[in-house]
């Protein structure tokens, strides 16, 4: 079992452009949990996600950002037109079910935007 | 804010010592959590505690709960130089899809 996988790990992007997250649970994990994390801060939590439904995203702000997990494939976060407040490193968190007994964390992305 | 508070911030120990720290949150729990960060990596998971269990055992580690005052505690027995990264706690609260995590203590263990 590869644990939960990120990718890339490191992403640089100029502001404006987009920015594409990927996060594959572990096998049989249908729950997944995106969450930022800025320099010297702790875990902000973004969204919650099941497979193809998107169950809390209070924590996503209201513009650029969005998630998706598709029935088949990684789930996705997507920032689009990146400014350099968006530099952070997003972590991608699944379980086998609603309860947070068993998180297993991805090893992240880190995005820098310049 | 529902988020845990890790008490102290910063903690730099000798090899040998025991470590400490606190958490506090504010609103009744479903369970808290304890996870380790080593500089650049992701989180750990290293411990879960329930809201009806008062203290918890693993290995070096000891999580004591006391949900009167709402507050949390990780100690560390006989620490290694390994065991240097950033703890976190993290609570989950009732009707709510997400851990709240503090800010994190960095700890740093001195060979």
């Amino acid at each position: 079992n590869a644990g939960v996988m990120q990718n890339p790990r490191h992403l640089v992007r100029r502001r404006g452009q987009e920015a594409r997250l990927r996060c594959s649970p572990m096998k049989g994990h249908s729950h997944v949990y995106w969450y930022r994390q800025l320099p010297e801060e702790g875990l902000k939590f973004m969204v919650y996600l099941q497979k193809e439904n998107i169950i809390d995203e209070s924590g996503m702000p209201k513009e650029r950002f969005s998630a998706e997990f598709p029935k088949e494939g990684p789930s996705i976060l997507r920032i689009q037109q990146v400014v350099r407040g968006d530099s952070a490193a997003y972590f991608c968190a699944s379980s086998p079910d609603r309860d947070s007994y068993g998180y297993t964390f991805g090893s992240g992305t880190r995005l820098t935007v310049v | 804010s529902q988020q845990g508070e890790e008490d102290p911030q910063a903690l730099s120990i000798q090899e040998g010592e025991n470590a400490t720290m606190n958490c506090s949150y504010k609103t009744s729990i479903n369970n808290l959590q304890w996870y380790r960060q080593n500089s650049g990596r992701g989180l750990v998971h290293l411990i879960l505690i329930r809201s009806n269990e008062r203290e918890k055992h693993s290995g070096r580690l000891r999580v004591t709960l006391d949900t009167s005052k709402k507050s949390s505690s990780l100690l560390i027995t006989a620490s290694r130089a390994a065991d240097t990264a950033s703890y976190f706690c993290a609570t989950d609260h009732y009707g709510n899809n997400r851990l709240a995590f503090g800010k994190g203590n960095q700890v740093v263990v001195i060979p």
